[in-house]
């Protein structure tokens, strides 16, 4: 089994709609969970940063995490066709040491004008 | 501010051969992490340096080997390439080397390997 699991796609979506994203991890010693947007033939861009459990919004876009359910989702409300993209989920946990990430596998977002 | 930059940005060898990657980080930044993407899937972690020491190190094998300089532009070398050493290699950087930091991400190196 791998630490982090991510819903296969691809996902294609109408303009306006509401998409969820969702990663599973077995590793319970994660507690920094991040969502990365990768354009094709790009670096990933950080879109949320979480620490530990909880929800936190930034514009149209809704990370949640339950570190009980070891269960994160991304939420993108009124989605445009600039969203069209791969989205990573990604998590590390605290070593002090360093900042390894663990990536989910991706899955692409295609949003339909 | 300019981002991460890294080159060459596409390169072609043949199994058997030698490739160094480079990277220079944020103005700032003191750590630099590599990973290697392959086609279809998330980046996996490889090294990271923190101040010119090794932080980290994913499960690849030694043919891959890293340094990271005074400036704290970093290199990336793999030795006798396979054809799975094919992907892109993406060069992250960040203020500290421990988790509090964002990974801010250069665009890759598009490595083919035939």
């Amino acid at each position: 089994q791998k630490e982090v699991e991510q819903d296969p796609g691809p996902l294609s979506v109408p303009e306006g709609a509401i998409v969820s994203l969702n990663c599973t991890y077995s590793n319970s010693a994660f507690q920094y969970f991040m969502w990365y947007r990768q354009y094709s033939r790009k670096g990933p861009e950080l879109l949320m940063y979480t620490y530990s459990s909880g929800n936190k919004e930034d514009g149209r876009f809704t990370a949640q995490v339950d570190k009980s359910s070891k269960y994160i989702s991304l939420f993108i409300r009124d989605s445009q066709p600039s969203d069209s993209a791969t989205y990573l989920c990604a998590m590390s946990a605290y070593t002090g040491a360093n900042s390894k990430l663990t990536f989910g596998k991706g899955i692409t977002l295609s949003v339909r004008p | 501010d300019a981002g991460v930059t890294q080159s060459p940005t596409h390169l072609i060898k043949t199994r058997g051969q030698h490739v160094t990657l480079r990277c220079s980080p944020i103005s700032g930044h003191k750590s630099v992490s590599w990973y290697q993407q392959v086609l279809g899937q998330g980046p996996q972690f490889i090294f990271q340096y923190y101040e010119k020491e090794e932080r980290g190190r994913g499960n690849f094998p030694d043919r891959f080997s890293a340094r990271q300089f005074p400036n704290y532009s970093s290199e990336l070398n793999v030795n006798a390439l396979l054809l799975g050493d094919s992907a892109l290699y993406l060069c992250a950087s960040s203020l500290t080397g421990g988790n509090t930091g964002e990974l801010f991400f250069g665009e890759g190196s598009r490595l083919t390997v035939l």
